[in-house]
């Protein structure tokens, strides 16, 4: 079982140059997730998407975008990266309410 | 809402206990807790969904108040292997998972 497989695992970025991070899941899951996470700053929730065709604005979606392109997939894109947008960017899927969540490795991403 | 998390840090000898606190100004559907080593993903420990709940396994248990707007996990007689970093996570309606910023155990030996 892969569960969430996310890729790269390290990226570095020129500031203002686009990337899209991509998140893909094999456990049939309804919902999809993308966090970013800081030093002292805990997991903020970028976008979700509680089922396919739907996506949702989190705590901190400026800068991103992001497409749920079926079941499987959740694709978060920065169109013009910013040094700001230096972090560990994790996708995680979610089978239904009051079930848990399962992470990916996360995409280390610096962008200079 | 993100929730508040306490302490920020904790640093125990090894065969010490913690308890971490999670809470929130409104009453929550649930609350998740996760821990996460240096370097690695999140991982599942536990969830709680009923006010008064407590729940277990091991060494490592967690309740849920009867407001259900605090929770706190214990961990007893840690072991190293206890070390990371954990965060409670709250369900917000529409599958909308929000975390808090995490407290960072350390466990001498």
């Amino acid at each position: 079982n892969a569960g969430v497989t996310q890729t790269p695992k390290f990226q570095v970025l020129k500031t203002g140059q686009s990337m899209t991070l991509q998140c893909a899941q094999d456990m049939n899951h309804n919902s999809m997730y993308w966090y970013r996470q800081d030093p002292g700053m805990g997991l903020r929730l970028i976008y979700y998407s509680a089922s396919e065709g739907t996506t949702d604005k989190g705590e901190v979606p400026n800068g991103y975008n992001v497409s749920r392109l079926n079941k499987r997939e959740f694709s978060l894109r920065l169109e013009s990266a910013a040094p700001s947008q230096t972090s560990v960017y994790f996708c995680a899927s979610h089978p239904g309410v009051n079930q848990p969540q399962h992470f990916g490795d996360g995409t280390r991403l610096s962008i200079l | 809402q993100q929730p508040v998390q306490s302490p920020q840090a904790v640093i125990l000898r090894e065969g010490e206990d913690a308890v971490i606190n999670c809470s929130s100004s409104k009453a929550l559907y649930s609350v998740h807790w996760y821990r996460q080593k240096h370097g690695e993903a999140p991982v599942f420990l536990m969830i709680l969904l009923k006010g008064g709940e407590q729940k277990g396994h091991d060494k490592i248990s967690a309740s849920f108040n009867e407001k259900k707007q605090q929770s706190s996990l214990y961990l007893t007689a840690s072991q190293l292997s206890y070390s990371g970093t954990y965060f409670c996570g709250t369900e917000q309606g529409a599958q909308k998972l929000v975390f808090g910023q995490g407290t960072r155990l350390t466990i001498n030996p």
